[in-house]
């Protein structure tokens, strides 16, 4: 069973570059297994994906996010990060890291960590 | 992207009672849909995806249908750790989105 934990700074200013990782144990990110993602949730709001990295280090990222935004790993740690850059109050969200099975690209979200919570604020 | 929509925003059910949520896609995403379920201060979890296949270890009491646009996701028997926020998911295209979510109340 795989198990992911998010880790990060929890306040940011406004222009700043948030920088989260996500922790994967119980498999390796790059067996084929799993492929990896970042999904926020706005405050009492509800769910967008953010972006995705297939286990042979390929990318996806959300039009809405498109510049701000890139997904690497790094197998040594087995860890996989989220760099959004210029951030804003719009960036206050829940980020969470789940995985995706690994043997097609478009699959639902199977494993979840438990979330870390970001806020923007001057 | 493909826009989900849920309805109801809120559906209010008694204990034992059935549960019917729904969510429609704006374009057809075959049977390419998910349904998550989530608790105060938890993340989502898996319960369907194909539509209408379980995930592990969820109960039967939970059941999907539908295709294209149209999809349905059916709680029998409420029990009292059912009332939560459950939301639909498309994963046919890019980006993958979401449904703004039904909240099933008691």
């Amino acid at each position: 069973q795989v198990h992911l934990q998010e880790s990060g700074p929890g306040l940011l200013k406004p222009s700043q570059t948030l920088s989260l990782s996500c922790t994967v144990s119980g498999g390796s990110i790059d067996s084929g297994d799993y492929n990896w993602n970042w999904i926020r949730q706005h405050p009492q709001k509800g769910l967008e994906w953010v972006g995705y990295i297939h286990h042979s280090g390929s990318t996806h990222y959300n039009p809405s996010l498109a510049g701000r935004v890139i997904i690497s790993r790094d197998t040594s740690k087995n860890q996989i990060s989220l760099t959004l850059s210029s951030v804003t109050a719009a960036d206050t969200a829940v980020y969470y890291c789940a995985s995706s099975p690994g043997f097609m690209i478009f699959q639902p979200f199977d494993h979840w960590g438990q979330g870390t919570l970001v806020t923007v604020s001057a | 992207e493909r826009l989900m929509t849920q309805s109801p925003a809120t559906l209010s059910v008694s204990p034992g009672e059935s549960a019917t949520l729904s969510c429609r896609a704006d374009q057809s995403i075959s049977t390419n849909l998910a349904w998550y379920q989530q608790k105060p201060g938890q993340a989502p979890r898996l319960l369907i995806f194909g539509a209408f296949t379980r995930a592990t270890g969820i109960p039967a009491r939970f059941s999907g249908s539908g295709f294209g646009t149209e999809f349905t996701l059916s709680i029998s028997s409420l029990q009292s750790e059912d009332f939560a926020v459950y939301y639909c998911q498309q994963y046919n295209n890019w980006p993958q989105t979401f449904g703004q979510g039904t909240r099933v109340e008691i």
